[in-house]
């Protein structure tokens, strides 16, 4: 399958740890990439590669994989990461593919 | 700093043809891919197609041959054109800059948006 999956919503407590998975077949061939999104707002790159972040990007955000599991953590989630978050890859013939998004609350 | 500004119509016709451009500043137009994207009210990325690095244009299938998308080198610039608009192509609309390699992708700069509007 070319379909890349998320959770639709998790919510984590002010200062604690939340992990974000993202679940599809071309992710055992290709490594995902992570995009923030406020409402109103551009995505914007959080994580890439096997674990690479902007430069301008905190280090609470992290990202690893397993299989056909990539995922993506925050340490220590702050008011401001209140957001929608994809992941996205390449699917089976190479065309980029996002998967539905997952919204993460801060409570 | 790299930047990506887009322009084009924001209110269709049902069966008008979009356009949309964007302008890359800041860095090295070449040797990079160009994408659009779209994202419907409340809903999730798609992928609309990109432009490579050779000029090789590429879509996503689920268009159906309406997508063109072209670029103008000496303007560092890139152009989407897709035909025969319906409502379901009421989105907003990104242009972005995608870093690849044989093993990963990462669009890493993108577009403020344009919100086109498909409406008789």
């Amino acid at each position: 399958s070319s379909e890349l999956t998320q959770d639709p919503a998790v919510s984590v407590a002010l200062g604690q740890t939340v992990r974000i998975t993202c679940q599809g077949d071309s992710l055992r061939r290709y490594y995902a990439s992570w995009y923030q999104q406020k409402p109103g707002q551009a995505p914007v790159l959080v994580v890439y590669g096997k674990n690479y972040r902007p430069s301008e990007i905190p280090n609470r955000f992290s990202g690893s994989f397993s299989g056909n599991t990539a995922s993506l953590t925050i340490t220590g989630a702050q008011a401001e990461d209140e957001a929608d978050y994809f992941c996205h890859s390449r699917d089976t013939i190479g065309n980029p593919s996002f998967a539905t998004g997952t919204r993460v609350t801060v409570l | 700093q790299v930047q990506l500004q887009q322009w084009g119509a924001g209110l269709l016709k049902p069966s008008e043809t979009l356009s949309l451009t964007c302008a890359v500043s800041g860095g090295s137009f070449s040797g990079y891919y160009w994408s659009w994207i779209r994202q419907r009210p409340g809903k999730g990325l798609e992928w609309i197609g990109e432009i490579n690095d050779s000029g090789r244009p590429k879509y996503n299938p689920s268009l159906k041959s309406r997508a063109t998308i072209s670029e103008d080198t000496s303007k560092s610039q890139f152009s989407l054109k897709l035909t025969s608009v319906t409502a379901a192509d009421t989105a907003i609309y990104y242009c972005a800059r995608e870093a690849a390699n044989s093993s990963s992708s990462a669009f890493d700069y993108w577009g403020q948006g344009t919100l086109v509007t498909v409406s008789s």
